[in-house]
C-alpha cells in the first residue's frame, strides 16, 4: 500500500519550546523521506530530507529521525520561533513495482503555531 | 536561476468544461510532478513526467491527464470538470524524483 500518516494535525507551542511531528509510512521499500514547510499563501519548500541508509540528520534547529523497522520518522524543531509557524508536510517515496521509478506521497500536513 | 512558473494563476470554470494548466520547470530539471492541494487533504500526487514520459501516476480518474514537451514544460488537463475539482494545483520540478522538488506558485482552480 501507499499511505503516509502524520500526527498531530495541529500543534501549538510557546516560543522557545520544541515541536515534534511524527509520520508513519506503509511501504517497507520507501527509502527517501523529505519534509516540506508551507507558509501561508506560499509554495511548499524543502527543509530537510533523510534517506534510509541513515537514522538521523540534523540541520541547525531542525532534525529528522528515521526508524525503518517501525516505519516511522519524525521532525524535531528546537527553540521554536514565530517564523516557524507554517504547515509541515512529511513525505515518503513509494517505488512503482517492477521499475526503478518512485513517486513521493505526502502526509496530510501539520499546522504548527508558535506563540510569542 | 528562474524558479518554477505556472500559468494561469487563477481560473474559474463551470461544471462540464475542461481546463489546461501549464508548468515551466527550472532549467535543467527533467522531472515534473503535479499535485492537487485541498484543505485537509494535503498534497495529492497526480502524476510525474520525466523526459516526455509519464513514469508514475496517482489515484485520480482518467479525466486528469498530462503531458510533457521536449523542453520539459508540462501541461495537465482536466476534462468534464466537477465541483470537487476545485483546488490549488501545484507542479514541482526536480533533477530526479528522489531529490528536492521545487514547487511553482500553483494554479487556483474554482469550478462553479
Amino acid at each position: 500500500g501507499e499511505n503516509v500518516e502524520q500526527h498531530p494535525s495541529t500543534l501549538s507551542v510557546q516560543e522557545g519550546d520544541s515541536a515534534v511531528i511524527k509520520c508513519t509510512y506503509s511501504d517497507s521499500a520507501s527509502n527517501y523521506f523529505p519534509w516540506y514547510k508551507q507558509e501561508l499563501g506560499k509554495r511548499p519548500q524543502l527543509i530537510i530530507d533523510i534517506r534510509s541508509n541513515v537514522g538521523e540528520k540534523k540541520d541547525q534547529r531542525i532534525a529528522v529521525t528515521l526508524n525503518k523497522t517501525a516505519k516511522h520518522f519524525s521532525l524535531h524543531i528546537t527553540e521554536t520561533q514565530p517564523e516557524d509557524s507554517a504547515v509541515y508536510f512529511c513525505a515518503a517515496s513509494v517505488p512503482l513495482m517492477k521499475t526503478s521509478y518512485d513517486k513521493v506521497i505526502f502526509g496530510p500536513g501539520t499546522s504548527l503555531s508558535v506563540i510569542p | 536561476k528562474a524558479g518554477v512558473t505556472q500559468t494561469p494563476r487563477y481560473l474559474i470554470k463551470t461544471r462540464g468544461q475542461q481546463v489546461t494548466l501549464s508548468c515551466s520547470p527550472i532549467s535543467g530539471h527533467r522531472s515534473v510532478s503535479w499535485y492537487q492541494q485541498t484543505p485537509g487533504q494535503g498534497l495529492q500526487f497526480l502524476f510525474e513526467y520525466f523526459s516526455e514520459t509519464q513514469r508514475n501516476k496517482g489515484n485520480f480518474p482518467g479525466r486528469f491527464s498530462g503531458r510533457q514537451f521536449s523542453n520539459s514544460r508540462s501541461e495537465m488537463n482536466v476534462s468534464t470538470l466537477e465541483l470537487g475539482d476545485s483546488a490549488l494545483y501545484l507542479c514541482a520540478s526536480s533533477r530526479g524524483l528522489l531529490n528536492e522538488q521545487f514547487f511553482g506558485p500553483g494554479t487556483r482552480l474554482t469550478v462553479l
